[in-house]
């Protein structure tokens, strides 16, 4: 079983809808998530950070964390054409300062 | 303030030759990350520091490879004998550590060994 675990995709939505990104965690100990965009041949670039149960609004995106079922999902509102990326799921791992990447969701908004 | 810094962008260089990669996290973070991605993969971990101590070089791949921080700036990763599996993106990021966990990552160093 892999530590962090995300669906790798394509997931196609329409411009305009609700994108859905999910990942699961083995650690149940984690307590820092993340959320990465990564376009074709450029670096991660954090989207937004969780930390406690329940959900966290930033603009578009609102990222929801359930530590008892161990699962972090990132939804995009009104996906746009230029939110086609991967996005990865990260977890920071107890008592540590490293963290586990997932291998990402590839995500296609169609125009 | 400015972000990560890497240099080289890019580094082609030959089969059995020494690199160097460099890393200039952000002013103040004292939490210092080396990835590396291969074509069409995820983020593999090879080593972090807390300042200039190095608690987890658990991702390093082999011996060929080793890194070092000055202080709670610049750091290098070293790639010794460079094999053509070692051809991946090399990623920096950094973090202030004890009060936020928020990586930021650079720009990368692709390199590509022929």
């Amino acid at each position: 079983q892999k530590e962090v675990e995300q669906n790798s995709g394509p997931l196609s939505v329409p411009e305009g809808a609700i994108a859905s990104l999910n990942c699961t965690y083995s650690d149940r100990g984690s307590q820092s998530f993340f959320w990465y965009r990564q376009y074709s041949g450029k670096s991660p670039e954090l989207i937004m950070s969780i930390y406690s149960n329940g959900d966290k609004e930033d603009g578009r995106f609102t990222a929801q964390l359930n530590k008892a079922s161990q699962y972090v999902s990132l939804l995009i509102r009104d996906s746009q054409p230029s939110d086609s990326a991967t996005y990865l799921c990260a977890v920071r791992r107890t008592g540590t300062y490293k963290y586990i990447f997932g291998t990402g969701t590839r995500l296609k908004v169609l125009a | 303030g400015a972000g990560v810094s890497q240099s080289p962008s890019n580094k082609v260089t030959e089969k059995g030759k020494d690199v160097e990669l460099r890393c200039d996290p952000i002013s103040g973070h004292t939490a210092l990350y080396w990835y590396r991605q291969r074509l069409g993969q995820g983020l593999e971990f090879l080593i972090y520091f807390q300042g200039n101590s190095a608690p987890d070089k658990s991702g390093l791949p082999s011996d060929r490879f080793s890194a070092e921080r000055t202080g709670e700036s610049v750091s290098t990763l070293t790639i010794q004998r460079t094999q053509q599996e070692d051809s991946a993106v090399y990623l920096c990021a950094s973090s202030l550590g004890t009060l936020t966990y928020e990586q930021y990552f650079g720009p990368g160093t692709r390199l590509t060994v022929t």
